[in-house]
């Protein structure tokens, strides 16, 4: 069975850049089927999409995240990363991970979310 | 890059039947069969329902159906259940850098 545990610090500064890891098992991120997916959901708010990654490298970003977003993949270690540079407290979410399909998108499995706070 | 369109709230009682509506573009729902309906409910990560606009992941209910016509797609869920009270998102692939785009997500409640 796959599963994916998001890890990283729950408090980041603002103007700091956060950064949270993927470690997936039960699978590998070598799947050429998938990308790897990050989605965040601010407090009592909807779903957004972040970006995903490809075993290549080959990233797919949220226009309005781009410029700030960075997404990679070591498949050494059958991990994902991102990163989120500048941050303020709008980007105060619970950040998932997950698998997507590379034909349709479709978001099959996902990590159970850790909430990152941005806060001095 | 706009969200796709959900009512923000849907209402049922038991055994009755619901409709949620997702309406993206031409860019979206409207060219590609690639819709997904996700379930979450409270302090827990979303669950995929449907995906490919009507096709069930294993172990999901038959309950739940998808189906769409032209830029709107949309999720049924027959014989509510008080278990079903959740909210619901929709997404769909889009052929702009985004990749996939999320709708706001619609609350059902179970009366």
């Amino acid at each position: 069975q796959l599963q994916l545990q998001e890890s990283g610090p729950g408090l980041v500064k603002p103007s700091e850049t956060l950064s949270l890891t993927c470690t997936v098992s039960g699978g590998s991120t070598s799947n050429s089927n998938y990308y790897w997916g990050w989605i965040r959901q601010p407090p009592g708010k909807g779903l957004e999409w972040i970006g995903s990654v490809y075993y290549s490298g080959s990233t797919y970003y949220n226009p309005s995240l781009k410029s700030r977003v960075t997404i990679s993949v070591d498949t050494s270690k059958n991990q994902f990363s991102l990163k989120l540079s500048s941050v303020t407290a709008a980007d105060t979410a619970v950040y998932y991970c997950a698998r997507v399909g590379r034909i349709g998108a479709t978001s099959d499995y996902w990590g159970q979310g850790t909430l990152v706070t941005v806060s001095s | 890059q706009s969200a796709l369109t959900q009512p923000a709230s849907v209402s049922g009682s038991p055994g009755q039947s619901i409709t949620i509506s997702c309406t993206g573009t031409s860019s979206d729902v409207g060219t590609y069969n690639f819709v997904s309906w996700y379930q979450q409910h409270p302090g827990q990560a979303p669950k995929l329902i449907i995906y490919d606009v009507n096709k069930r992941p294993s172990g999901v209910s038959n309950r739940f159906s998808g189906s769409k016509s032209g830029n709107t797609a949309s999720l049924t869920i027959s014989g509510l259940q008080a278990e079903d009270e959740a909210d619901y998102y929709c997404d769909s692939y889009t052929h702009t850098s985004a990749y996939v785009l999320f709708g706001g997500g619609t609350k059902l409640t179970v009366l």
